[in-house]
């Protein structure tokens, strides 16, 4: 069964710094990985979709990064702001037929 | 598109009464999934469907859970009879998917708050 794992839980930045947030997952057979954004009491904006075949991808501030033989992926956000303050959960599209894995996210805290 | 539409957002009832959630998804959509999010547990799979058609239900915790998917537009999540611990945010995601154009993205509900007293 694959297990997605986000390191760290929790991270609290100055405004203003850039920041990488890790995910990584045990079975390298996937589809796809993607980032969302949770606000609290919301539901799940995505954020990046990345296909097996790619390597990054960019939105705005945003860059994810894939690396499907190690087992990992990272979510680069620069020049963070005080409105970027969420949970990021990232989630494997893989194993079981368009079946997704959820790791339980890491909450950000960007102080003004 | 209006996005994945659920409904209520908020529902609080009583132990033993039933509780229906009920889902859209965004039009065009093949896969539909209801997933469960607490504290302790994370973000929990129940069930999803493909083309209205259960596909894989091991998520669901009891039998006292049940969904149904009677056409493309409309799914239910039905718990019968509630108990307290079912208290979670429940939500409804939908995603894209053919042979042709499988970009397999998942987009998301706002989810229906259920507490159960």
């Amino acid at each position: 069964k694959q297990e997605v794992t986000q390191i760290p839980a929790a991270l609290s930045v100055p405004e203003g710094e850039n920041l990488v947030l890790n995910c990584s997952f045990t079975d390298s057979a996937i589809y796809n990985l993607q980032w969302f954004r949770q606000d609290p009491g919301k539901g799940l904006t995505s954020l990046l979709l990345i296909q097996s075949s790619q390597r990054e991808q960019t939105s705005g501030r945003l860059n994810a990064s894939l690396d499907k033989s190690s087992g990992r992926s990272t979510l680069y956000i620069a020049a963070s702001q005080p409105g970027d303050s969420a949970t990021y959960l990232c989630a494997v599209n893989g194993g079981n037929f368009n079946k997704f894995y959820f790791g339980s996210g890491t909450k950000l805290n960007v102080k003004p | 598109d209006a996005g994945v539409i659920q409904s209520p957002r908020h529902e609080v009832t009583e132990m033993g009464q039933e509780v229906t959630l009920r889902c859209k998804p965004i039009s065009g959509h093949d896969y539909l999934f209801w997933y469960r999010q607490t504290m302790m547990r994370g973000l929990e799979l129940l069930i999803y469907f493909n083309n209205n058609v259960p596909i894989d239900d091991s998520g669901m915790p009891e039998d006292r859970f049940s969904a149904k998917m009677p056409n493309a537009s409309f799914s239910t999540l039905k718990i019968q009879p509630s108990e307290p611990r079912d208290s979670a945010v429940y939500f409804c995601a939908s995603s894209p998917w053919t042979e042709r154009a499988n970009t397999g993205e998942l987009f998301f509900g706002e989810g229906s708050r259920l507490t159960v007293l």
